[in-house]
């Protein structure tokens, strides 16, 4: 079966411009989980959802990051008023519902580059 | 101090040697525990999960959870060139509705 897809796998922004990050979850799976990535380091948590809802948002790191799953299935980041320290590796993880963690399986991600 | 730490390296380990890739936590309600791996460009690759103190072995890779101390480790035996890249260390903590925490990661160099 397909894995986690996300798109676009680039995006270069002028800072001040609005972005979106699309993700699409493996089939089934309810939970959806949103990271960035900076060079160096592991990845950092964003945001949660089960289904369409967001459960926890406590890693987004201003009021200009959004994201949305209206229908339980695909998601998308949104990034207003991009700034240069935006620039990342945006990661999208799906899993099973599962409160021990069976694992999350990861999309290939979304290079942002604000300039 | 940082939830999740790894050594950096990198670690470097001739071809056909075991790799030992350790990483400590700081909670101590963390439950879960995993390793992924991460090829330059790309993104991480689960390869082991524990969740109980012991050993856990699947192929060439030996994951070990020791609660008391706070450590998880990762043994990668046999190593080929092929293993080279970052092994990040994630854990999962009680009530934090399944996110993972991250290291910084180790990055493994085999050496033919």
């Amino acid at each position: 079966g397909a894995g986690v897809s996300q798109s676009p796998r680039y995006k270069v922004a002028k800072r001040g411009q609005d972005v979106a990050l699309r993700c699409d979850p493996i089939s089934g799976h309810v939970s959806l989980f949103w990271y960035q990535q900076a060079l160096g380091q592991g990845p950092e948590f964003l945001t949660y959802f089960q289904n369409e809802a967001q459960l926890d948002k406590s890693g987004l790191p201003s009021d200009r990051f959004f994201a949305e799953r209206p229908e339980g299935s695909v998601s998308t980041l949104k990034i207003q008023r991009t700034q240069q320290e935006d620039s990342a590796v945006y990661l999208c993880a799906s899993s099973l519902l599962d409160y021990i963690g069976r694992g999350q399986f990861f999309g290939p991600g979304t290079r942002l580059t604000v300039l | 101090q940082k939830e999740v730490e790894q050594n950096s390296g990198p670690l470097s380990v001739p071809e056909g040697a075991i790799a030992s890739l350790n990483c400590t936590y700081s909670d101590r309600v963390s439950q879960s525990f995993f390793w992924y791996r991460q090829y330059s460009g790309k993104s991480p690759e689960l390869i082991m999960s524990i969740y109980s103190n012991g050993d856990k072995e699947d192929g060439r890779f030996t994951a070990q959870l020791n609660k008391a101390s706070q450590y998880v480790s990762l043994l990668i035996r046999d190593s080929q060139p092929s293993d080279s890249a970052t092994y990040l260390c994630a854990v999962i903590n009680t009530g934090t509705a399944s996110k993972l925490t991250f290291g910084t990661g180790t990055r493994l160099q085999v050496t033919l």
